[in-house]
């Protein structure tokens, strides 16, 4: 069963400190992984978008990273600021004949405090 | 260049209604999806649009049924509206399916 698991579910942290949200996954076939930022009542916004070869990339304060062998991906965030908080959406694409689908995970919900 | 525009942005209806929501495409953009999110909830797919077709469906009732006009723009129609339809309805253009997508600002709709 294609699956998307994220970790943790929800997360605190100070302003300035850094964190890392984990996204695993059981999908197959594989097209791509993106990090989707999501501000409570709004549409989700693209952070990262990565294929089956690329290992890691960056999106300024924001790098994301994927094995494709343990089917992981995470998340991470430097220097947190205040409008770091929101919900981040792990999204993977499975291949599926000639009609891609999408299989969302949970979220994980990201508060930072001054 | 504007991105993904969606109207209203919130409208409050009774139970058994009908509603339409609307969606503008980011430039360039052939491709429309629609999806549902309830509170504290991910998106659920519901549909998308390409060529002025449905080509993908999810796991939603026929009172939930779509329109893509020649300029790509696209409509949501919900009838008999129920109170578990009250949602954040999202939605996504993008040039190929499902690759990049880009999402609106959302529709919040609230059956009473």
């Amino acid at each position: 069963k294609n699956q998307v698991e994220q970790s943790p579910q929800s997360l605190i942290i100070l302003e300035g400190k850094n964190c890392t949200l984990q996204c695993n996954y059981t999908v197959s076939p594989f097209s791509n992984l993106r990090w989707y930022k999501q501000d409570t009542g709004r549409g989700p916004v693209s952070l990262t978008i990565m294929t089956f070869s690329e290992n890691t990339k960056s999106n300024g304060r924001y790098t994301a990273t994927l094995d494709a062998d343990t089917k992981q991906s995470s998340l991470h965030i430097t220097a947190s600021q205040l409008s770091d908080s929101a919900s981040y959406i792990c999204v993977v694409t499975v291949n599926a004949g000639n009609n891609r689908k999408l299989i969302w995970g949970l979220g994980t919900s990201l508060g930072v405090n001054p | 260049d504007a991105g993904v525009t969606q109207s209203p942005t919130h409208l409050i209806k009774t139970r058994g209604q009908q509603v339409t929501l609307r969606c503008s495409p980011k430039s360039g953009h052939d491709t429309v999806s629609w999806y549902q999110q309830a509170l504290g909830q991910g998106p659920q797919f519901i549909f998308q649009y390409y060529e002025e077709e449905e080509r993908q469906r999810g796991n939603f009732p026929d009172r939930f049924s779509g329109h893509q006009f020649p300029n790509y723009s696209s409509e949501l129609n919900v009838n008999a509206l129920l109170l578990g339809d009250s949602a954040l309805y999202l939605c996504a253009s993008s040039l190929d399916n499902f690759y990049e997508q880009y999402f609106g600002p959302g529709t919040r709709l609230t059956v009473t």
